[in-house]
């Protein structure tokens, strides 16, 4: 049972060009959370999302930032316009409807992001 | 000061010593997690212990919950270089869904 799998692992962009994120839940989750982590800091929240469903976006900031999880396939943040601020480790985490680990957050390896 | 606060900051002990860090937040809470994250890694999840919880062990690890003083602690007993990381809490807040707070997190370095 694979984990949860983020890609890329490092992304470089210049500032204006839009960075795509992609995480892949463990299988079985419906549930997958976004998460922001600036150096030497904790993890800031950002999005919260079931599948179709953005459940809880409290936390992303409210222009150029967007996320999504279809039906089909990973789900997707995307950052457009990128600026030197974004850049960041992003981690994205899953986790079950139900069950025992209901509350537990899987991570994923994360996502470097570099603004040039 | 922000949801979830660890303490120390940074702690540098010897291999087989215990190491015992500490989270302070705010708001009632669902649960508290702890996760670790070794250097430019991802989190892995190592406990998860209720409001309505005190105590909890899983192998070198022991977990307290105060819900009166809004506080845990997260001890690690015969410490390890292997346990050489970062450690957060996290806490599922009360009406907050689903979503975990972190704190700054502890750099713990155990050495040889």
């Amino acid at each position: 049972n694979a984990g949860v799998m983020q890609n890329p692992r490092h992304l470089v962009r210049r500032r204006g060009q839009e960075a795509r994120l992609r995480c892949s839940p463990m299988k079985g989750h419906s549930h997958v959370y976004w998460y922001r982590q600036l150096p030497e800091e904790g993890l800031k929240f950002m999005v919260y999302l079931q599948k179709e469903n953005i459940i809880d976006e409290s936390g992303m900031p409210k222009e150029r930032f967007s996320a999504e999880f279809p039906k089909e396939g990973p789900s997707i943040l995307r950052i457009q316009q990128v600026v030197r601020g974004d850049s960041a480790a992003y981690f994205c985490a899953s986790s079950p409807m139900s069950g025992r680990a209901k509350n537990i957050q899987y991570f994923g390896a994360g996502t470097r992001l570099s603004v040039l | 000061s922000q949801q979830g606060e660890e303490d120390p900051q940074a702690l540098s002990i010897q291999e087989g010593e215990n190491a015992t860090m500490n989270c302070s937040y705010k708001t009632s809470i669902n649960n508290l997690q702890w996760y670790r994250q070794n250097s430019g890694r991802g989190l892995v999840h190592l406990i998860l212990i209720r409001s309505n919880e005190r105590e909890k062990h899983s192998g070198r690890l022991r977990v307290t919950l105060d819900t009166s003083k809004k506080s845990s602690s997260l001890l690690i007993t015969a410490s390890r270089a292997a346990d050489t990381a970062s450690y957060f809490c996290a806490t599922d807040v009360t009406g907050g869904g689903n979503k975990l707070t972190f704190g700054t997190g502890t750099q713990l370095k155990v050495e040889l």
